[in-house]
């Protein structure tokens, strides 16, 4: 059973345009949320994270909101630029602490930015 | 370049054989974990490593074993593999302790059983 969703497998947005992606997840234990980009051949890389005391986290061109009573949260590109399509996956963490790497993955969204 | 090292690239391998992936990172990070990714799934975490020494099970460990002999390495085994474990293996590592260190993840492992 999936416990963080990905409803949008993809997503195509023009340049300079905002984009928005968007994650949902089940568990009410998850006490930290993340965002990781995944280029072809290449490992995910880490984007942007939020704790679940803030419902915003703010880092250049990327915003991640969390809104915890409908359990959701998005991710804001603004601008939009060609080199950021990539795969995007949300993910969760339910034990802080000793187990912090034990993180549940959506199954991701395909950005496309074109010019 | 510091980072996370995986071998081999990919692999075809024919089930029943036995299989080790390899995992060497040099941050000096006390935890590691495997992952796979599978089309449509997202990545899903087989082991993990808290530190040297020991080890414990992901969402699903079935199928595989892992070892932490030292700091740097985190090999996993597939001891008979079977077509179901076609994926692509992703080694991590992450700094545990108060603060939330997020994974680095090395470039993957594609495996095809046949």
């Amino acid at each position: 059973d999936q416990q963080v969703k990905q409803n949008s497998p993809s997503l195509s947005v023009q340049e300079g345009r905002i984009s928005i992606l968007n994650c949902d997840y089940t568990n009410s234990m998850f006490d930290y949320f993340l965002w990781y980009k995944k280029y072809p051949a290449e490992g995910p890389t880490f984007l942007i994270s939020i704790s679940s005391i803030k419902d915003k986290n703010e880092d250049g061109r990327f915003t991640v909101f969390l809104n915890k009573s409908a359990k959701h949260l998005s991710l804001h590109i603004v601008p939009s630029q060609p080199g950021d399509s990539a795969v995007y996956f949300c993910a969760a963490n339910v034990d802080r602490g000793s187990t912090l790497g034990r993180l549940y993955f959506g199954r991701g969204t395909q950005l496309t930015v074109w010019p | 370049i510091a980072g996370i090292t995986q071998a081999p690239t990919s692999q075809i391998l024919a089930a029943g054989r036995r299989m080790t992936l390899r995992c060497t990172q040099d941050m000096r990070h006390n935890a590691m974990y495997w992952y796979r990714q599978d089309l449509g799934l997202g990545l899903r975490l087989i082991h993990y490593s808290n530190t040297a020494g020991t080890t414990g099970k992901g969402e699903v460990p079935d199928g595989y074993s892992v070892s932490r002999a030292n700091t740097d390495d985190f090999p996993l085994t597939l001891a008979s593999a079977v077509p179901s474990q076609t994926s692509v293996y992703f080694c991590a590592s992450s700094q545990s302790g108060t603060e939330m260190s997020p994974l680095h993840f090395g470039n993957g492992t594609r495996l095809t059983v046949t």
